[in-house]
C-alpha cells in the first residue's frame, strides 16, 4: 500500500480482555518496527522484525505482549489479560531494510484504551 | 540507558518568526538522528542525519547534527500557522541480534499564531 496502515484505529476493551492490533506495512518494506506512545510522550521502542524473524523484543513490558509476522508483510501485535496500564496508542513503523540511510515511516496508530 | 532530551519542551511564536529546536543524545552505537514532525496522526518524516557538520534542507526547514556535542537542532525559517505540530527527534541505535530501533525524545510541541 501507499502508507503504513494499522487497524483498528480504536480499540476499547475491558481488563482482562486479550487484543490484537494489525499493521501492514508499506510494500515491499522488509523491517517492521512496534512502538508504544504515551500522551505527551515520544514513541517507545517494543519489537522489530526483519521479513518474518523477530530481531529484537527486548522493549516488550512483559508476557503478556507477543508479536508476529507470520510471511513477512502483515504483523499483529498481541496484548493478553490486558489491563488498565497497557491504555496507549500503539504504532508501527516500517522501512526498507535496516541499513543506513533507511528512514522508518509510521501510521496512524491504534489508540487502545483498556476500561 | 538511551537517551534523547528535547528542548523547549513547548514554544509559542508569530508567524514568520523563525524557530530553533533543540535536541541532544546520549547513545550507545550511534547511527543517525531523525526528525519527524507529528501532527493529529503519524509523525511524518523529515530528515535523517548521520554526518557531522553537514545542513540537510528542505524549503523553509533546515538541520544539522553536532556528533562532538551529541546533538542536533532543527530550523524553521519565516513560520507558517501550518507549521504548528510536535516535532520528535529520535536517535537509531543498534539494538539487539543487530536490530536498529529509535530512541525518541518527548518533543517539542511547536505553536504559530497568526
Amino acid at each position: 500500500g501507499a502508507g503504513v496502515s494499522q487497524s483498528p484505529r480504536y480499540k476499547v476493551t475491558k481488563r482482562g480482555q486479550d487484543v490484537a492490533l494489525r499493521c501492514d506495512p508499506i510494500s515491499g518494506h522488509v523491517s517492521l518496527y512496534w512502538y508504544r506512545q504515551a500522551l505527551g510522550q515520544g514513541p517507545e521502542f517494543l519489537t522489530y522484525f526483519n521479513y518474518e524473524a523477530q530481531q529484537d523484543k527486548s522493549g516488550l513490558p512483559n508476557d503478556r505482549f507477543s508479536a508476529e509476522r507470520p510471511e513477512g508483510s502483515i504483523s499483529t501485535l498481541t496484548i493478553q489479560r490486558t489491563e488498565q496500564r497497557d491504555s496507549a496508542m500503539y504504532r508501527c513503523a516500517s522501512s526498507r531494510w535496516t541499513g543506513v540511510n533507511q528512514p522508518q515511516h509510521f501510521g496512524d496508530g491504534t489508540r487502545l484504551s483498556i476500561l | 540507558e538511551d537517551k534523547v532530551v528535547q528542548s523547549p519542551l513547548s514554544l509559542v511564536v508569530h508567524e514568520g518568526d523563525t524557530v530553533t529546536l533543540n535536541c541532544s543524545y546520549e547513545v550507545t552505537n550511534f547511527r543517525s538522528l531523525l526528525w519527524y514532525k507529528q501532527e493529529k496522526k503519524a509523525p511524518t518524516f523529515l530528515f535523517m542525519l548521520t554526518s557531522s557538520g553537514i545542513e540537510k534542507k528542505s524549503g523553509r526547514l533546515s538541520s544539522i547534527l553536532d556528533k562532538k556535542e551529541l546533538s542536533s537542532i532543527l530550523n524553521i525559517t519565516a513560520t507558517q500557522t501550518g507549521d504548528s505540530a510536535i516535532y520528535l527527534c529520535a536517535v537509531e541505535a543498534r539494538g539487539g541480534q543487530g536490530a536498529q530501533k529509535l530512541v525518541f525524545g518527548q518533543g517539542t510541541r511547536l505553536t504559530i499564531n497568526p
